[in-house]
């Protein structure tokens, strides 16, 4: 079946605006994490979403930051007032379980 | 503080020749550990996991608890295990903790 989708593949926007960045993840999968890529730091976790709890959300670097899962499904990264400092590729993943992470194929934000 | 180390950022070796790229960590629970890999325009995807005890692609890598240590080792290195390799732990469902990564270049 088809993976884990991720979009848009890039975004481009101005320092200040807002973005929001979607993830679908494989059906059935009770877990769904936000990841961020950028050079220099690694990949380093965001958000995760297991099922009906409340967000682990430890790892949003700002108020900026947040993010929605609607129905246990598709989730929704949002950042506010972009810097460009937030400039990475943003990665979701998900799973079934404690099993194996499937990861997607990203989406690289840049903020001029 | 859960912590992942790759030593090296690069790591260029000769085809046939062995490849061993390092990982370290600091846990202190009962961590599972991961390399994950990402080819060139492609995803991030799970290479092998410890507690599988597998060899994929002729890699294997062996979970040292004395050591903290979870080094990826193959004896005879492909040009198309040229990628970016990263070491990660997690303990059940919980997010993984990656190291920042060795970019393996495997020279013909």
């Amino acid at each position: 079946g088809a993976g884990v989708s991720q979009s848009p593949s890039n975004k481009v926007t101005e320092k200040g605006k807002d973005v929001e960045l979607r993830c679908d993840p494989i059906s059935g999968h009770t877990a769904l994490y936000w990841y961020r890529q950028s050079l220099g730091q690694g990949l380093e976790f965001l958000i995760y979403f297991q099922g009906n709890s409340a967000p682990d959300k430890s790892g949003l670097p700002s108020d900026r930051f947040s993010a929605e899962r609607t129905g246990g499904s598709v989730s929704t990264l949002t950042i506010q007032r972009t810097q460009q400092e937030d400039s990475a590729v943003y990665l979701c993943a998900s799973s079934f379980g404690g099993n194996e992470q499937f990861f997607g194929p990203g989406t690289r934000l840049t903020v001029l | 503080a859960q912590r992942v180390t790759q030593p090296e950022k690069l790591l260029s070796v000769f085809k046939g020749a062995p490849v061993e790229l390092k990982c370290n960590y600091s846990y202190s629970g009962s961590p599972e550990l991961f390399w994950y890999v990402q080819y060139s325009r492609q995803r991030l995807q799970l290479l092998l996991r410890h507690i599988s005890r597998e060899s994929i692609k002729g890699f294997t890598a062996d979970l040292n608890k004395g050591e903290t240590s979870f080094h990826l080792k193959k004896p005879f290195a492909q040009e198309e295990d040229s990628a970016m390799y990263y070491c990660a732990l997690s303990e059940g469902n919980t997010p993984l903790v990656f190291g920042k990564g060795t970019r393996l270049s495997v020279i013909a």
